[in-house]
């Protein structure tokens, strides 16, 4: 069964500086990985998308790199914002339906 | 079009109720979802329906009834709801299995009483 982790469970930050988000997963058979972003109350947006075969993905002041090998995923947000207050979600998918759902990290940048 | 809709946004039912969620796309996609999350917890999936048909159910109480009517409508059917059953229910779609971007919805805030 695929588990997916993401340290830290929250994060405080001034505006301005860049975030690092990191999510792991224990089966490196995947299709894809995917970062969401949920504000309160809210639906899930998705950030990027990056395919098995790929090493990173970029949209923006975001940056999503992927190590398959090791299991691995790092979203970097450039220059953060208070905008970007939010809780980030990775997400695995490793067969034809399901994604399998990190905790999230709860980002808070502080003005 | 990107979009997912669900409607209502907010629903508030007593334990005797039937009522209905429903969640639309116009994406041409053809796997959708319903999720359940509770606070502070990541999505919960419940049902996906790939081409119309049911094709996972995730063990769900038989109070919560999902129907496929076309390609572009989901519905989740409600009935003898629990208060635990209150949450946050989240629709999203593929374009096909694997592969691809999953697009999830505003989300229905479902209240029990």
């Amino acid at each position: 069964k695929q588990e997916v982790t993401q340290i830290p469970a929250a994060l405080s930050v001034p505006e301005g500086e860049n975030l690092v988000l990191n999510c792991s997963f224990t089966d490196s058979a995947i299709y894809n990985l995917q970062w969401f972003r949920q504000d309160p109350g809210k639906g899930l947006t998705s950030l990027l998308l990056i395919q098995s075969s790929q090493r990173e993905q970029t949209s923006g002041r975001l940056n999503a790199s992927l190590d398959k090998s090791s299991g691995r995923s790092t979203l970097y947000i450039a220059a953060s914002q208070p905008g970007d207050s939010a809780t980030y979600l990775c997400a695995v998918s490793s067969n034809d339906y399901k994604l399998s759902f990190g905790a999230g990290t709860t980002v808070t940048v502080r003005a | 079009d990107t979009e997912v809709t669900q409607t209502p946004k907010h629903l508030v039912m007593g334990m005797t109720n039937k009522k209905s969620l429903k969640c639309e796309q116009h994406m041409g996609h053809r796997a959708m979802y319903w999720y359940k999350q509770k606070a502070k917890k990541p999505p919960e999936l419940m049902f996906v329906y790939s081409y119309e048909k049911l094709s996972i159910n995730e063990s769900v109480p038989s109070r919560f009834s999902p129907e496929c009517p076309n390609s572009s409508l989901l519905n989740l059917h409600l009935h003898a709801l629990q208060p635990e059953d209150s949450a946050l229910y989240l629709c999203a779609s593929i374009r096909v299995a694997g592969g691809d971007e999953q697009f999830f919805g505003p989300g229905t805030r479902l209240t029990v009483l």
